[in-house]
């Protein structure tokens, strides 16, 4: 099946600094890739859509200053959380859709962001 | 807006029958599907429905969709302990688009 890599898994961060989280289709062209973030015995929720080479789109109630969103190449998409908060303490996770067999997405195994 | 609701824990013993449920409340709801989440891991896809279909089965496992009362089942035959994680159900309205999550079934199972 398609592999969808993230990295870093586990980032620890201090309160002020940006943190950037990639995520990449290893075996795949993805067209568009999604961003959700989960809290603990929590369910995923979408954070944004990112088309490549356009803007990303965001969900009600994410700010897009704060989490910058890049899908620069059709294997790559990055995730920057910038002036990161305590309350930004989350695993984020990624998903792939690729060009061909639209209604699968593939999942990243996630990364952990602890902001101190 | 949208909502996918699941139980939160089932447990069983090992070389049971599991079977996790999920409603949704979108009638629009074309793909639905079955997601497989371990301890600090991403999510690992086990299967999906297209809306059309009543029945799926791949292996061990056999999902069913009640379209009418917008009711999805996934039944784990022979569980073993190794399927102990988190299930989550979700579901998405057209090809390609972000899903909907439940919040997810732990799955504990004792040997």
């Amino acid at each position: 099946g398609a592999v969808v890599s993230q990295h870093p898994s586990r980032v620890i961060c201090k309160s002020g600094t940006s943190v950037k989280i990639e995520c990449r289709s290893l075996d795949f062209q993805a067209t568009t890739m999604f961003w959700y973030r989960q809290f603990p015995k929590k369910s995923l929720m979408l954070m944004a859509t990112s088309n490549e080479g356009s803007k990303a789109t965001y969900e009600q109630g994410v700010e897009k200053d704060k989490f910058l969103i890049n899908h620069a190449s059709l294997t790559l998409s990055t995730l920057t959380v910038t002036s990161a908060h305590p309350e930004d303490s989350s695993f984020y996770i990624c998903s792939a859709r690729g060009t061909v067999g639209r209604e699968t997405q593939y999942f990243g195994p996630g990364t952990r962001l602890l902001v101190l | 807006g949208e909502d996918v609701e699941q139980s939160l824990f089932l447990s069983v013993r090992e070389g049971d029958s599991s079977v996790i449920n999920c409603t949704y409340t979108d009638s629009s709801s074309t793909y639905l599907y079955w997601y497989k989440q371990e301890p600090g891991a991403g999510l690992q896809l086990l299967t999906y429905i297209f809306s059309n279909m009543d029945m799926k089965q791949d292996q061990r496992l056999t999902v069913l969709l009640n379209k009418k009362d917008k009711h999805l089942s996934l039944r784990i035959a022979d569980t073993q302990t190794g399927d102990s994680a988190i299930y989550f159900c979700a579901e998405s309205n057209q090809a390609g688009t972000a899903l909907i999550f439940g919040k997810g079934t732990t799955l504990s199972v004792s040997s």
